[in-house]
Formats: structure tokens, C-alpha cells, sequence
């Protein structure tokens, strides 16, 4: 699976946006790029994905790299409940594909108030 | 999107015991996760559920230890066989949703003695 890298930890203040980054420099071009966020004692929580253009949805919005060798998260208005472990991952989308996730460690955002 | 329920949320076992954890979906989904989280860790994926035919296991996961149950298209069971305190972990799953994105559960929290 091509891997991704993104900061350990960030901090952000409330209602300020967020940049969350990530480099996929390996990805293919079959690879979707997801987001996934976990926010304390819970199970992960999906928060958009994209192929090759920029990607918006009620939660986030999603600026891919023309090249495709990285991509960014970014939260509006950070609030308290965004605090959590952002995790950006490749997932093949192909013949036979299983939609396999491969989580990393992920970047934990602190927001403070 | 799917809702995701998990029972049981948590339980203790005893080493050398089983833990049959039940996995719920609201909707019909063609793919089920079940996935393992050790404490301070990420997500590692344990096997995709099948409907109608054998799991398949990620490499370290075997069907002895690890025997899942998919009858119907909304229904899994994992089972955890001949508990070691090793098995302490977060146990989730996941249901595929129509855009390649994943919805969790809220996990089953393991403890073993």
C-alpha cells in the first residue's frame, strides 16, 4: 500500500481554520485520498475523500496537489469537538479492490479554547 | 450513512476464554471490516467479512484465533479464541458505504485477566 506522512500532533485555537497536511508522494493514480478522524474513546469517523479535484463537504473541505503528492484537510472554523487523530489514507479504487483502509498514526490536533 | 452498533461495548474475560462480539448495520452493506486497536496505537485491520464464504485475514490474523461469522448483509460476529492478556484491545467494526468510504462502530472494549 503507498503510504502517507503527516505531523505527529497540531494546534489550533477555536474557531481559527485548520491546515492539516499530508504527503502521499507514491500514491497511483488509481489511489483515492480519505480522511478519517477519531475523537477520544470512539471509533473512527469518515470525513471526505477525493480523487483528483478539490472536495467539499459540511465537515471539511479537501485541497488535493495538482501533482497529487500531497493533500490538505481543512477545517473552517475549528471548534472543541474537532479535537481528535486525523488520519489520511490511500485506498485503492479498482477491479477486486476491497476498499482495504491502512491507518497511520495519524496527526492529533489539540484546540484550544 | 450507516449506523454501526457493536455489543458488547466492553467486557473482562478470563485468559483461556472466548469473546464473540456482535456487529450490526442498518443497511445493507457489501463490505464489513473488523479491525484491532491496542491501546495508544492505530488501527491495524484483522479481516474483510465475506458474505456467504470465508473471512479474509490479514497477514498475522489467523482463522483459529480470529473466526468471523457473515450470514447476511448487515450482520457480522468476530470471535476472539483463547484469550491472552495480549488480546487487550479495542475491537471495531466497519461497513462499507457507496462512495469507498467506511462507517465504525463504537468499538468493543476488551479486557483480559
Amino acid at each position: 500500500d503507498a503510504k502517507t506522512t503527516q505531523p505527529n500532533s497540531m494546534e489550533s485555537n477555536e474557531e481559527e481554520p485548520v491546515h492539516l497536511p499530508c504527503n502521499h508522494s507514491t500514491i497511483s493514480g488509481t489511489d483515492y485520498i480519505h480522511w478519517y478522524r477519531q475523537l477520544p474513546s470512539q471509533g473512527p469517523e469518515y470525513v471526505i475523500h477525493g480523487l483528483t479535484s478539490n472536495v467539499n463537504n459540511r465537515m471539511a473541505s479537501l485541497a488535493i496537489a495538482e501533482d497529487r503528492k500531497s493533500s490538505t484537510l481543512i477545517l473552517h472554523r475549528a471548534t472543541l469537538r474537532d479535537a481528535a487523530v486525523y488520519y489520511c489514507i490511500l485506498s485503492p479504487l479498482s477491479a477486486g479492490s476491497n476498499y482495504k483502509l491502512t491507518f497511520g498514526k495519524g496527526t492529533l490536533l489539540t484546540v484550544n479554547p | 450513512s450507516a449506523v454501526i452498533s457493536q455489543k458488547p461495548s466492553r467486557d473482562i474475560c478470563q485468559r483461556g476464554t472466548s469473546l464473540t462480539i456482535q456487529c450490526q448495520v442498518d443497511s445493507q452493506v457489501t463490505m464489513m471490516f473488523w479491525y484491532r486497536q491496542q491501546p495508544g496505537q492505530s488501527l491495524t485491520l484483522i479481516a474483510t467479512a465475506n458474505q456467504g464464504s470465508e473471512a479474509t485475514y490479514e497477514s498475522g490474523f489467523v482463522i483459529d484465533k480470529f473466526p468471523i461469522s457473515r450470514p447476511n448483509l448487515t450482520f457480522s460476529t468476530l470471535t476472539v479464541s483463547n484469550l491472552s492478556p495480549e488480546d487487550s484491545s479495542i475491537y471495531l467494526c466497519s461497513g462499507g458505504g457507496p462512495y469507498n468510504e467506511q462507517f465504525f462502530g463504537p468499538g468493543t472494549r476488551l479486557t483480559v485477566l
